[in-house]
């Protein structure tokens, strides 16, 4: 079952913070947090575990309500950098089914 | 951490042709995984790489259309056949290991005229 996301898109001012929204009809295991850029591959922002545990870059913030089944993408004080689209990916056993993506633009 | 080489990293082929997607990891990995991404769309999963045994494909997948090779813990391939223009995707090759993040080949660029 494909996670939802909300929004689909953001535009922002540079400096201003925005909030992604996940959440899955299923018992989640873990929840991953990817930006996409145009052209590459994407890449790893943070992963949230079962128990509380988290694992990612240090100027990302996440939170996981296991109970909702939903988590939480905080970008604060938004660079031009963050731009891209972002995608939240619910784990069951190592497979990863991602959602539709948000995609964020940030206006200098 | 995983290194993921994918290759070839893009292609234009005849439709009705086949195209088969290298994929070899630096490490040992139980399970490997392919997806699809459509242009401006999701990642979509097509199947699970398992080493000696057969590939479990997700719902509208099947074995005919990508067949999938896992001859070793570090190597597999997806071959995408009898193409179509609608199989003009990025196809990415992934690696999983427990609670970690997803590592990813480059992708490989396809498009089928």
């Amino acid at each position: 079952q494909q996670p939802v996301q909300s929004p689909q898109a953001v535009i922002l001012r540079e400096g201003e913070d925005a909030v992604i929204n996940c959440s899955s009809s299923k018992a989640l295991y873990s929840v991953h947090w990817y930006r996409q850029k145009h052209g590459e591959a994407p890449v790893f922002l943070m992963i949230l575990l079962k128990g509380g545990e988290q694992k990612g870059h240090e100027k990302i913030s996440a939170s996981f309500n296991e109970k909702k089944q939903q988590s939480s993408l905080y970008l604060t004080a938004s660079q031009l950098s963050y731009s891209g689209t972002y995608f939240c990916g619910t784990e069951i056993y190592r497979k990863i089914i991602f959602g539709k993506g948000t995609r964020l633009h940030i206006l200098p | 951490s995983a290194v993921i080489s994918q290759k070839p990293s893009r292609d234009i082929c005849q439709r009705g042709t086949s195209l088969t997607i290298q994929c070899q990891v630096d490490s040992q990995v139980t399970m490997m995984f392919w997806y699809r991404q459509q242009p401006g769309q999701s990642l979509t999963l097509i199947a699970t790489a398992n080493q000696g045994s057969e590939a479990t494909y997700e719902s509208g997948f099947v074995i005919d259309k990508f067949p999938i090779s896992r001859p070793n813990l570090t190597f597999s391939t997806l071959t995408v056949s009898n193409m179509s223009p609608e199989d003009s995707s990025i196809y990415l090759c992934t690696v999983v290991e427990m609670n970690t993040e997803a590592f990813f080949g480059q992708g490989t660029r396809l498009t089928v005229v």
